[in-house]
């Protein structure tokens, strides 16, 4: 089955300052790329995604970028403000095949002042 | 459209009870999942359903778990008996069919404390 690895698991930044999270997946036929933002206490959030046929997607202050061949994708928030401090899950399916969405374990992202 | 609809969003039970968590998909959606999230272990899936018919219970970690789907618009996730260490929070959530585009929607999600 599909095996998802996220870093970094905790992440501190300035506001203002960029944010990176890298994932990689196992399964060469995942097709689908959603990423998830979860604050304390409330549900996972879909906040962007990317289909297999494109290398980079971007709304506003964030973007995902995928690379097939090294099977890794990446979330990138600039201008982080103190409201993107949050958990990230990264995520992979199949959408062809039995729907399972593995995720990530998560990065804490805190944004300090 | 209301989301996807957890209850109760809060349960505390003593150790042997059985807990029955409840879930409304949002409509048209054909397939709900339940996760369970802890610290340790991360959002783990359960099991999901597909057009009401259980998939995959894989991620079931014992009999003690059972989910039903008796209808679209309902899916049951019952403990019995429960134990301190199912103490999580169990999210259910649902998505339109194979192909078609859109992610998860997670509910609130149910915080099970067992004592």
């Amino acid at each position: 089955g599909e095996n998802v690895e996220q870093h970094p698991s905790t992440l501190s930044v300035q506001e203002g300052d960029s944010a990176v999270i890298k994932c990689t997946y196992s399964d060469s036929a995942s097709n689908y790329f959603p990423w998830y933002k979860q604050e304390l206490g409330k549900r996972p959030q879909l906040i962007i995604d990317i289909r297999s046929n494109v290398g980079e997607k971007k709304d506003q202050r964030i973007a995902v970028t995928l690379n097939k061949t090294a099977k890794h994708f990446s979330l990138h928030i600039t201008e982080t403000q103190p409201e993107d401090s949050a958990v990230y899950f990264c995520a992979a399916i199949y959408t062809g095949g039995g729907n399972k969405l593995t995720f990530g374990t998560g990065t804490q992202l805190k944004v300090e002042l | 459209d209301a989301g996807v609809i957890q209850s109760p969003r809060h349960e505390v039970t003593e150790m042997g009870q059985e807990v029955t968590l409840r879930c409304k998909p949002i409509s048209g959606h054909d397939y709900l999942f339940w996760y369970r999230q802890t610290m340790m272990r991360g959002l783990e899936l359960l099991i999901y359903f597909n057009n009401n018919v259980p998939i995959d219970d894989s991620g079931m970690p014992e009999d003690r778990f059972s989910a039903k789907m008796p209808n679209a618009s309902f899916s049951t996730l019952k403990i019995q008996p429960s134990e301190p260490r199912d103490s999580a929070v169990y999210f259910c959530a649902s998505r339109v069919a194979a192909g078609k585009r859109g992610g998860y929607t997670f509910g609130s999600g149910t915080r099970l404390t067992v004592v």
